[in-house]
């Protein structure tokens, strides 16, 4: 079945350093996105992506959308401490008879103050 | 503005009994999803639901059994507990053809199995 690959699977950094994760796929899709989960709750949608190519920011985060519509990367700028958690990639094929959300494994991002 | 909203949040239950888990969303969302979530191994599907009255298999579908007698509601219930399915479930909805903003969780049920 399709399957995202999420990378790196977590990250230890240092507050105020950038972070970079991805997820690629062998599957195309026309629609990416980014979820973050704190401890004890359920993930949180951060960034949507609809168009191959596409830039988007949302405060210090900016998320894109992969030319080739396999891949999209999230990075993280400046890190602080309420940054940790566990950061999803989902995709899917947004108008079809059903929303099929496939999700990565996530990174676990722990940053140390 | 409640969302999406999960009963119980935590339970623990001796191997071979039953439970049901709760979903309600006031979103007026057409899709209901129910997730498990275990260490390393992300988010998987168990069951889902495109309409009121329907539900189908997800991507883990055995042990648990789906209702949705109402469109708000979805429930999620497992007849013989086992240890396997100590997890954190976690329900879902979204708009019809998955919404442009992908899903809405719900901020899990931790279940233990002993």
């Amino acid at each position: 079945g399709q399957q995202l690959n999420q990378s790196p699977q977590s990250m230890f950094i240092q507050e105020g350093e950038d972070v970079s994760m991805n997820c690629t796929s062998s599957s195309i899709f026309n629609t990416w996105l980014w979820y973050k989960q704190e401890p004890g709750e359920g993930p949180v949608l951060l960034i949507a992506l609809y168009k191959a190519g596409e830039l988007t920011s949302n405060g210090r985060l900016t998320a894109q959308f992969g030319i080739t519509r396999k891949d999209s990367f999230l990075n993280i700028s400046a890190s602080i401490p309420s940054d940790v958690g566990i950061y999803f990639c989902a995709a899917m094929n947004y108008g079809g008879s059903q929303g099929n959300l496939i999700f990565g494994k996530g990174t676990k991002l722990s940053v140390k103050p | 503005n409640a969302g999406v909203t999960q009963t119980p949040k935590f339970r623990v239950l001796k191997t071979g009994q039953s439970m049901t888990l709760l979903c309600a969303q006031d979103m007026n969302h057409e899709y209901m999803y129910w997730y498990r979530q275990d260490p390393g191994m992300g988010l998987r599907l168990i069951h889902y639901s495109v309409g009121e009255g329907t539900t189908a298999k997800g991507e883990v579908p055995d042990g648990y059994n789906v209702s949705r007698l109402k469109k708000q509601n979805f429930l999620l219930g497992l007849e013989s507990a086992a240890p396997s399915q100590t997890s954190v479930y976690f329900c879902a909805s979204s708009g019809r053809g998955g919404d442009l903003y992908g899903y809405t969780f719900g901020s899990g049920t931790r279940l233990t199995v002993v």
